[in-house]
Order: structure tokens, then C-alpha cells, then sequence
């Protein structure tokens, strides 16, 4: 079975600043994707960045990138620069890379930008 | 825009009465999730399915839950004999024939349903 922890219930941060969202997982799995999704108000689910457990390098997706610690099981998430339109829901994610490809996700964190 | 096509956007029901929940899945994806969201909650897996056939019923309420994606038309998720514990946010995602291990599942806009 797969778990997601993220221990932050709620952050604020001023505008400009960096933040990290916080993301631990369980699985007994060696392959495994992991996902980041922002739910903004209007409640839409958006895809942010991707992490595959055999990737060596980092992902980045713009002012988005994962930071992956495989050995203590953490793919945290670190936006720069923040802005105003960052304030949303983000929720991290897991799959199985091979077989069931459901998705478990955690119980996210609202991050709110200050002005 | 051909992403994940939901309907309707909100859906209120009495208790006791049947919802059915569309998605239309994106162009060229033959695979098919549903996710019930609670408020204040991630999102949970209800089932899985690919064109007439269900992969993984494993998240589903054994009773009144019923989903489905025949050969032609959009996917159904279907609640019959709705209860107040129903109300909650239900997204559909879909994702491509080929499982690419870093090809996400794109979410539609989801569908709110209250019951009264």
C-alpha cells in the first residue's frame, strides 16, 4: 500500500519569497512516479511537476522544481518567486510505475501569498 | 480546449434519489479514473476503468456505486439512493493508451454534489 503524509495544513509566505510544501511517502515499491497538483479555488485540478524514482536529476518545471530525496522518501516541492495566483490547495501524489496507475494522494496544503 | 469534459459542473439531490456524474475523457486517452474529494480532504480513489471494462473497482462503496465506460460514449458514474454522506466534490481523470510512467492523468473540473 502507498502513503502520503504532508504535515503542513496551512502556510503563509510573502509575495516574492520562496516557499517548500512538504511531501513523505511509504511504499514497498521500487518504481514509482510521484506528482504534484495545485487545486485553486475555483477548484480545478492542475498538473504541476513529475518525479519518477529512477530519475538522477531533480525536475523542474518553471518556478517549480521537486526536491527528491529518495533515501528518506521526501519529494518536496519548492516555488520561487512567489506570486499572488500561487495561493491555492497543493496536493502531492503517488503512483506505481508499472500496473495499477491510481493515484493516492496526500491531504494537501493551503498556501496562501501574502502581498 | 479537448481536456477532461465533466457534467454537470454542480448536481443537487434529495436524499433517496439517483446521480449520475459524465466524463468525457481527452482525446485519444482510453483510460479513466474516478476520485471522490471530501471537503477539506484529498482526493480519493473510487475505480479505474478502460473502454467496457473495469480495472479496479478497489476504492468503490460496495453498494448504491456503480461505474462505467462502454465502447461509445462517455464514462458514468452512477449513485443510486443518495445520502448526505454523498455530497463531496467527484473528479474524473484520464490518461493516454500507452502507460508512459510520467504521462500525469489529466482531472476535468469535477462535479459537486449536494444532497438535500
Amino acid at each position: 500500500a502507498q502513503k502520503i503524509t504532508q504535515t503542513q495544513p496551512g502556510m503563509f509566505v510573502q509575495e516574492k519569497e520562496a516557499v517548500t510544501l512538504d511531501c513523505t511517502y511509504d511504499t514497498s515499491d521500487q518504481s514509482y512516479g510521484l506528482f504534484w497538483y495545485k487545486q485553486p479555488s475555483s477548484g480545478e485540478m492542475i498538473f504541476l511537476i513529475y518525479q519518477g524514482s529512477y530519475d538522477e536529476q531533480n525536475a523542474t518545471e518553471g518556478r517549480y522544481s521537486l526536491n527528491f530525496q529518495k533515501a528518506r522518501k521526501s519529494a518536496n516541492l519548492v516555488i520561487s518567486a512567489s506570486q499572488l495566483g500561487d495561493s491555492a490547495m497543493y496536493f502531492c501524489a503517488m503512483r506505481e510505475l508499472f500496473g495499477n496507475e491510481k493515484l493516492t494522494f496526500g491531504t494537501g496544503t493551503r498556501l496562501t501569498i501574502i502581498p | 480546449n479537448a481536456g477532461v469534459m465533466q457534467n454537470p459542473r454542480h448536481l443537487v439531490r434529495r436524499r433517496g434519489q439517483e446521480a449520475r456524474l459524465r466524463c468525457s475523457p481527452m482525446k485519444g486517452h482510453s483510460h479513466v479514473y474516478w476520485y471522490r474529494q471530501l471537503p477539506e480532504e484529498g482526493l480519493k480513489f473510487m475505480v479505474y476503468l478502460q473502454k467496457e471494462n473495469i480495472i479496479d473497482e478497489s476504492g468503490m462503496p460496495k453498494e448504491r456505486f456503480s461505474a462505467e465506460f462502454p465502447k461509445e460514449g462517455p464514462s458514468i458514474l452512477r449513485i443510486q439512493q443518495v445520502v448526505r454522506g454523498d455530497s463531496a466534490a467527484y473528479f474524473c481523470a484520464s490518461s493516454p493508451t500507452s502507460t508512459v510512467s510520467n504521462q500525469p492523468q489529466h482531472f476535468g473540473d469535477g462535479t459537486r454534489l449536494s444532497i438535500l
